[in-house]
């Protein structure tokens, strides 16, 4: 079984600049996460969707980041423009029942 | 509202020793799971193990083992036989019941496996 697929796994970029990031889940389930984790820090929950709908999106900053899964499936999480307080590791996970299975992750730094 | 206490920035063990990782947590809702995650230095998340707050015995797979004392609300991580892949980040993290199902977590614990 294939795991959680996240690209690119390396991005720099410098402040006010646009990125996105990619996810593609494990095949059937319906949950997907959106983690920000900053150094030294555990993960902190961006957004979660169930299928195409989002379930809980209380600590996104909406003004900057934005986030689609479209079709149920794969996922992008956007950030425009991006800050210096940005950077972090970017994890996707998705789960079928209690367990979450995380992808790579995607680690950005912003100059 | 929900929080997971990791209250041991690094621990050191001597290979094939046991360690136990210290996770103290808070939460009002009367259902909840906890979870133990290792993220070594290539940085995915790596589930461990699963406790469910209604779990009358202690979860245990392989090697890893939670102490779950409810009154206290502490779920210790115990790793019997360490060995040197073993020397990563561990997270504990919550999941309750109600809302979104997220996952809370710990601030993490370095673990470093001496030989």
């Amino acid at each position: 079984e294939a795991g959680v697929a996240q690209s690119p796994r390396y991005k720099i970029i410098e402040k006010r600049q646009s990125v996105a990031f990619w996810c593609n889940p494990i095949s059937g389930h319906a949950t997907l996460y959106w983690y920000q984790q900053i150094l030294g820090q555990g993960p902190k929950l961006l957004i979660q969707f169930q299928n195409n709908g989002v379930v809980d999106d209380s600590q996104l900053p909406k003004d900057r980041f934005s986030a689609e899964r479209l079709k149920g499936v794969d996922s992008t999480l956007k950030i425009q423009p991006a800050k210096l307080e940005d950077s972090a590791v970017y994890l996707c996970a998705s789960s079928a029942y209690y367990e979450q299975y995380f992808g790579p992750g995607t680690r950005l730094t912003v100059t | 509202a929900q929080k997971i206490t990791q209250t041991q920035p690094g621990m050191f063990v001597q290979e094939k020793e046991a360690v136990t990782l210290d996770c103290t947590y808070d939460t009002s809702d009367p259902s909840y799971g906890l979870f133990w995650y290792k993220q070594p230095s290539s940085g995915e998340m790596i589930f461990l193990i699963y406790q469910g707050s209604y779990d009358q015995q202690n979860a245990t797979e392989g090697r890893y083992s939670l102490n779950f004392q409810k009154a206290r609300k502490s779920a210790n991580l115990v790793i019997s036989a360490s060995q040197l892949g073993d020397s990563a980040m561990y997270f504990c993290a919550m999941r309750t019941q109600g809302g979104s199902e997220k996952l809370v977590f710990g601030k993490g614990t370095k673990l470093t496996v001496n030989p």
